[in-house]
């Protein structure tokens, strides 16, 4: 069976230090892999997919970057934090196909202080 | 303003049948999900429904759409303590868009005995 890891699962970082968190999939080969952020009391924001190794879209203009270095590993980064990038971070994958449902991630909860 | 709309809280006793609504603006939305989110957790996929079905049971759970009024509704029988989250309801538009869902803002479902 597929499953999903995410670490992190809190973190607390000062405003203008770097960030990394990373995620992986098991069990599955070429998923499509999501970054989504949810901000206190909303939905999720799509903020990156990646439909294969080192293909980023992003969906949302930000201070944060998406990386794939491998087939099930994606990783979301930030050079210098700000304030605003609190929030609680979900990552996904799909097949990419069939309902095209998203299976998430534990998530990171992230706090700029 | 969101293109997914729901309540944002409901309130049930245990052992009743929760309803929770949800409409959505996009009429080329091809499959429509819900999820819950436990506190401090990630989404859990609850069930899916296809556009051109009108409802789905699986369990304790029915989906009802309503395509004509953009309309979902997920009903839970015999509400349970453990059934307290926040259930979301999020749209897919078609294959080019798997994966990448456009949710609500989440209902809030606390059950009392």
């Amino acid at each position: 069976s597929q499953t999903i890891h995410q670490w992190p699962a809190t973190l607390v970082q000062p405003v203008g230090s770097p960030l990394s968190l990373e995620c992986t999939v098991e069990g599955t080969s070429n998923p499509n892999l999501y970054w989504y952020r949810q901000a206190a009391g909303r939905g999720l924001q799509l903020l990156f997919y990646s439909v294969g190794i080192g293909q980023i879209s992003s969906e949302v203009p930000q201070n944060l970057s998406a990386s794939r270095p491998q087939d099930r590993q994606f990783i979301l980064s930030s050079k210098k934090l700000l304030l605003s990038d609190s929030g609680f971070y979900l990552c996904a994958w799909s097949k990419g196909q069939g309902a095209g449902e998203a299976f998430f991630g534990q998530g990171t909860r992230l706090t700029v202080v | 303003g969101e293109d997914v709309e729901q309540s944002l809280f409901l309130s049930v006793r245990e052992g009743d049948s929760s309803v929770i609504n949800c409409t959505y603006t996009d009429s080329s939305s091809t499959y429509l999900y819900w999820y819950k989110q436990e506190p401090g957790a990630g989404l859990q996929l609850l069930t899916y429904i296809f556009s051109n079905m009108d409802m789905k049971q699986d369990q304790r759970l029915t989906v009802l759409l309503n395509k004509k009024d953009k309309h979902l509704s997920l009903r839970i029988a015999d509400t349970q303590t453990g059934d307290s989250a926040i259930y979301f309801c999020a749209e897919s538009r078609g294959p080019d868009s798997w994966g990448k869902l456009q949710f609500g803002a989440g209902t809030q479902v606390v059950v009392t005995p």
